[in-house]
């Protein structure tokens, strides 16, 4: 258990459909990191929050939004849902307080989203 | 923007010998960070080894070591003594000070019985 939790693990939805994906950071982490893996393709970032507040925004599609609540667990919300968003998604969190202290990411298991 | 590249889509070694996966960035910066990442079938994303670009020595985590060249931008992982457990997707990541983790497209590698 890395201490980085995502639920659900694994989704199916149809086309058009609207999801919300969830992620706990490891305790004490304030940074939370969400990337999209399609299959057998790196990891693409998709958008940073820090302590609350969006810090830095990647390739995010407009039909993706996320936060992240004063608990500091954050939820990524996937709407008009088409095939090509089918893909793993993880949530990472950052070991100290401040961004990019340079000792990586602790990642989650990961969300595995089926569009059908 | 910063660019990994990892020009070998997949490799095979036998067991217990030594195999050295390739990795190359694009950088204007002279601080950073770079990391190997394993993701073994069950998808779980390891931290396998990080290198902190201000020092020299290469860092060394039991059987896995880089051989990082900052003049070339190159960070190779050599994993000695492989097991069938290293069988995963590795992959190079390059951290910018206060900025995101950037990929790879990642080496499938196999071990071989």
């Amino acid at each position: 258990d890395s201490g980085v939790t995502q639920t659900p693990k694994h989704l199916i939805t149809a086309t058009g459909q609207r999801v919300t994906l969830r992620c706990s950071p490891r305790s004490g982490d304030l940074s939370v990191y969400w990337y999209q893996q399609s299959l057998d393709q790196g990891l693409q970032f998709l958008i940073q929050y820090y302590n609350g507040e969006e810090r830095a925004k990647g390739n995010i599609l407009e039909r993706f939004s996320a936060q992240q609540f004063p608990d500091l667990h954050s939820e990524l919300n996937l709407s008009s849902l088409e095939l090509g968003d089918s893909a793993l998604y993880f949530c990472a969190s950052s070991k100290n307080a401040r961004q990019g202290e340079g000792y990586g990411y602790t990642f989650g298991s990961g969300t595995r989203l089926t569009v059908v | 923007a910063q660019t990994v590249t990892q020009s070998q889509p997949e490799m095979s070694v036998q067991e217990a010998e030594t195999v050295t996966l390739s990795c190359t960035y694009d950088t204007s910066e002279n601080n950073y960070y770079l990391f190997w990442y394993k993701q073994p079938p069950s998808r779980q994303m390891i931290l396998v080894i990080r290198q902190e670009a201000y020092k020299q020595q290469n860092a060394t985590e039991n059987r896995f070591s880089v051989n990082f060249q900052k003049a070339a931008k190159s960070f190779s992982l050599k994993i000695s003594d492989s097991q069938l457990g290293d069988t995963a997707m590795y992959f190079c990541a390059f951290m910018k000070y206060y900025e995101k983790l950037t990929f790879g497209t990642g080496t499938r590698l196999t071990i071989i019985p």
